[in-house]
Order: C-alpha cells, then structure tokens, then sequence
C-alpha cells in the first residue's frame, strides 16, 4: 500500500473563513477520494477527486462548498469554504490502485471552526 | 445506491473469546468487501477484504465470510486480545459505481482482560 500524508493535521479556524487541507500519495494512485469523520461517526464520502477535471460530489456535497482540486496522479486538495461550527470534523482522503481496491486513508485533518 | 448495514454497534467480550460483527449490503453489483479497524485518533487500518467471487478469507485470527446471494458478510476474531479493542468499519465497494467505497456504522468492540 501507499503512504499518504496530510497537511495540517489541524486546525481551529473562525467562522465564515476557508480552510485548504492538502492531501499527498507517495505513489501515483488511480484513484482518490475525501471523506468526513464526524465524532464517534462512520466515515462519510465527500467526493471523488478526478484528475484534470471537477471532483465528482455525493448527495449533501456541494462545489462551492468543498472545492476540490486534483493536478496529477499524487495529490488532491479539499477546501472547506464559508465555514460554520457544523463543519467541525476529521476530513480524511483515501487513495486506491485501480487494479486492487483496497483503499488506504491519510492520517487525517482534524478541523475545530469557533 | 449502495446502502450498508452494520451490527451490533457495540461489542464486549472478554479476552480470549470470539467476536462476530455482521454486515448487509444492498447493491448486488458490489464486488469487493473490506475491513478497517480504527484505533483512536488514528486512521482506518485495512485489515482483511474479500472479493465477490470468494466465500471466505482468513489471516490468522481474523476471518471474513461474504454470503453473496443474501448479501451479507461478517468479520470473524478468535481468541480475542486487549489491543484488538478498536472501532471495526465494514465497507462495500462496487467498482461499476465509480470504485466508492460505503462504510457501515461501525462496531465499537471492547476486549476486556
């Protein structure tokens, strides 16, 4: 598996600011996506990054919101716009060889918006 | 879409003993079956996975069973350790569905020496 690394680990932001989290694969990767972590929750698909072109959202997920970017086959990044307490939470990114499946997570990016 | 169930949400067995944790899934093109094991404050750790064309799978203690025709599959721990306590996701993956993995809502399973 690929080693994937986040940057910040967190983060205590003000409300109706943004916040850019940086996700980077040590290996190229077909594949990646980003996901919420609410407290004690399940894992919550956010999007699918697509290289070149505009990330594919799930249901509740908007581009204005959480604008992602994906230049090449290593590194994504997710910015959560406008911020508000309801958008506290673990973001997470995921990335996946197409041949495998298995997808492995980055550590994480624990955001507090005050 | 794909919709998973995951039960119970929380587990206490005491070490030494088994544990199962069951999950359903509804897309019958779902094709790929993982496992991840959560510690606190840490991220999802692949355990064990299993592909639709196989019905069981094992790595030591731990075992995977996948049910295809009732679209169900469990995690199987045996002689169950302290440090196995952790949250246990199960997720399903279809790879016709764009290769987005559906996470159940998790076990939280306690092993109690």
């Amino acid at each position: 598996s690929a080693v994937i690394s986040q940057k910040p680990s967190r983060d205590i932001c003000q409300r109706g600011t943004s916040l850019t989290i940086q996700c980077q694969v040590d290996s190229q990767v077909t594949m990646m996506f980003w996901y919420r972590q609410q407290p004690g929750q399940s894992l919550t698909l956010i999007a699918t990054a697509n290289q070149g072109s505009e990330a594919t959202y799930e249901s509740g997920f908007v581009i204005d919101k959480f604008p992602i970017s994906r230049p090449n086959l290593t590194f994504s990044t997710l910015t959560v716009s406008n911020m508000s307490p309801e958008d506290s939470s673990i973001y997470l990114c995921s990335g996946m060889r197409e041949s495998y499946n298995e997808q492995f997570f980055g550590p994480g990016t624990r955001l507090t918006v005050l | 879409g794909e919709n998973v169930e995951q039960h119970p949400s929380t587990l206490s067995v005491q070490e030494g003993d088994s544990a199962v944790i069951k999950c359903t899934y509804s897309d019958s093109a779902s094709n790929y079956f993982p496992w991840y094991k959560q510690e606190l404050g840490k991220r999802p750790q692949l355990i064990i996975d299993i592909r639709s064309n196989v019905g069981e799978k094992k790595d030591q203690r731990i075992a995977v069973t996948l049910n295809k025709t009732a679209k169900h599959f469990s995690l199987h721990i045996t002689e169950t350790q302290p440090e196995d306590s952790a949250v246990y996701f199960c997720a399903a993956l279809s790879y016709n569905q764009g290769g987005k993995l559906i996470f159940g809502q998790g076990t939280e399973l306690s092993v109690k020496p």
